[in-house]
């Protein structure tokens, strides 16, 4: 079967950085997609990775690894607002999204 | 302002009610999807729409129902809902483009008694 595995939960201080982990097995590899979503809220893109390497965007960053199955986002200069689920989800061969159950990162002042 | 806007935001229904969930797009993207989000799951596909006039089943499809008569609409009815269809439900829609990210909208929030 096809599976998405991300933890849980995360703490982290406000100025500090953060690695979120993901890794998959999915039939396939079309894609691998970062959301943000705040409490109460939609889920709103945040990076596209297809390739292996770091692509970075201001604060935020994602690598991926197609051979280890691998991606992480750093969140770097952490601020309050960025307190919210972090989902990752993998487009496989018939282009259809397999979503990661979320990471919900909390910030500490 | 452009984008994807859900109706109703918050219903609670009786079991075996009928139900449509109203999603309307005005960015012409030819995919549309409807999720739903459980605590501790991922989002998971009910039904997705390619382009007008086309529908597909998705991961969880039993007892949910899609039309795409046009490129802005796509409803979601429960034809008879049941407790286990209690969730926040997500429109979204997506371009051909390189990335074909989602786009959200803002949920609806359904809650079977």
């Amino acid at each position: 079967g096809q599976n998405i595995d991300q933890p849980t939960e995360m703490t982290a201080t406000e100025g500090a950085i953060v690695q979120i982990n993901c890794t998959y097995q999915t039939s396939g590899f079309n894609g691998l997609f970062w959301y943000q979503q705040h409490a109460g809220e939609a889920p709103t893109f945040l990076s596209y990775n297809v390739l292996d390497g770091l692509e970075e965007k201001g604060r935020f960053s994602s690598f991926l690894s197609r051979s280890k199955g691998y991606s992480y986002l750093l969140l770097k200069e952490l601020q309050m607002k960025d307190s919210a689920s972090y989902l990752c989800a993998v487009r496989d061969r018939d282009y259809q999204l397999i979503w990661g159950a979320g990471t919900k990162l909390i910030i500490k002042p | 302002i452009a984008g994807i806007t859900q109706a109703p935001t918050s219903q609670i229904l009786a079991a075996g009610r009928r139900m449509t969930l109203r999603c309307t797009q005005d960015m012409r993207h030819n995919a549309m999807y409807w999720y739903r989000q459980d605590l501790g799951l991922g989002l998971r596909l009910i039904h997705y729409s390619n382009t007008a006039g086309t529908t597909g089943k998705g991961e969880v499809p039993d007892g949910y129902s899609v039309s795409r008569a046009n490129t802005d609409d796509f409803p979601l009815t429960l034809a008879s809902a049941v407790p286990s269809q209690t969730s926040v439900y997500f429109c979204a829609s997506s371009d051909s483009g390189i990335t074909g990210e989602l786009f959200f909208g803002e949920g609806s929030r359904l809650t079977v008694l």
